[in-house]
């Protein structure tokens, strides 16, 4: 919701431009990834997820990118739409062992017109 | 299918008094899940379940009590809230399968204001 989007970094990119999401996760042993999108008044919604053993996933305009080395995850969205306006936050997960779920704080992506 | 909805959307209480959110599926998941969300936080889990009659604790259960009584039904309750009790609050549902792997889909959530 907003309350949570006030204390966020934030992401403004022009409509129509490309965007990258970044998320640094925290255990080297998490195995599982995933990327949320919330928008304004509404809960989480799964837009894609990679393994560990895969440094590149794509879908529909989005691109997950994966470096281990640095334990950081980056989301590209492809021409941003207004409809791309919300907060995303990664999840990391260590499905091999305690399957702990562990959600960042997020970023909030403004679209300029 | 309606997917997750909870119930209430909004709520403000007292410090001391009790309430109780409902979070329903309609998709046959066997995981729910509730979290709360605090401003510059990530996602917390509160409770779970992983099927009808069973419940488990998250990272931050404390103050708080659930029940899964039916499958389609979890419900999160709040004894004698407290200030540090106000948060938006989540539920969660997942596939079949059980997997923390299989994706997780969100309720709209409850705003919680707690005075």
């Amino acid at each position: 919701g907003e309350s949570v989007g006030l204390h966020l970094p934030t992401l403004s990119v022009q409509e129509g431009d490309n965007s990258i999401i970044n998320c640094a996760y925290s255990n080297s042993a998490s195995d599982y990834f995933i990327w949320y999108k919330q928008e304004s008044g509404k809960g989480p919604q799964f837009i894609i997820d990679i393994r560990s053993n895969m440094d590149k996933r794509q879908g529909q305009r989005v691109t997950v990118l994966l470096n281990k080395t640095v334990k950081h995850l980056s989301l590209q969205i492809a021409a941003t739409q207004p409809g791309d306006s919300a907060v995303y936050f990664c999840a990391e997960i260590r499905s091999n062992r305690d399957d702990k779920i562990i959600f960042g704080k997020g970023t909030r992506l403004h679209i300029l017109p | 299918n309606a997917g997750v909805t909870q119930t209430p959307k909004f709520r403000v209480l007292k410090t001391g008094q009790s309430m109780t959110l409902l979070c329903a599926q309609d998709m046959n998941h066997e995981y729910m899940y509730w979290y709360r969300q605090d401003p510059g936080m990530g996602l917390r889990l509160i409770h779970y379940s992983v099927g009808e009659g069973t419940t488990a604790k998250g990272e931050v259960p404390d103050g708080y009590n659930v029940s899964r009584l039916k499958k389609q039904n979890f419900l999160l309750g709040l004894e004698s809230a407290a200030p540090s009790q106000t948060s938006v609050y989540f539920c969660a549902s997942s596939t079949p399968t059980g997997r923390v792997t299989d994706t997780q889909y969100f309720g709209p959530g409850t705003r919680l204001t707690v005075l």
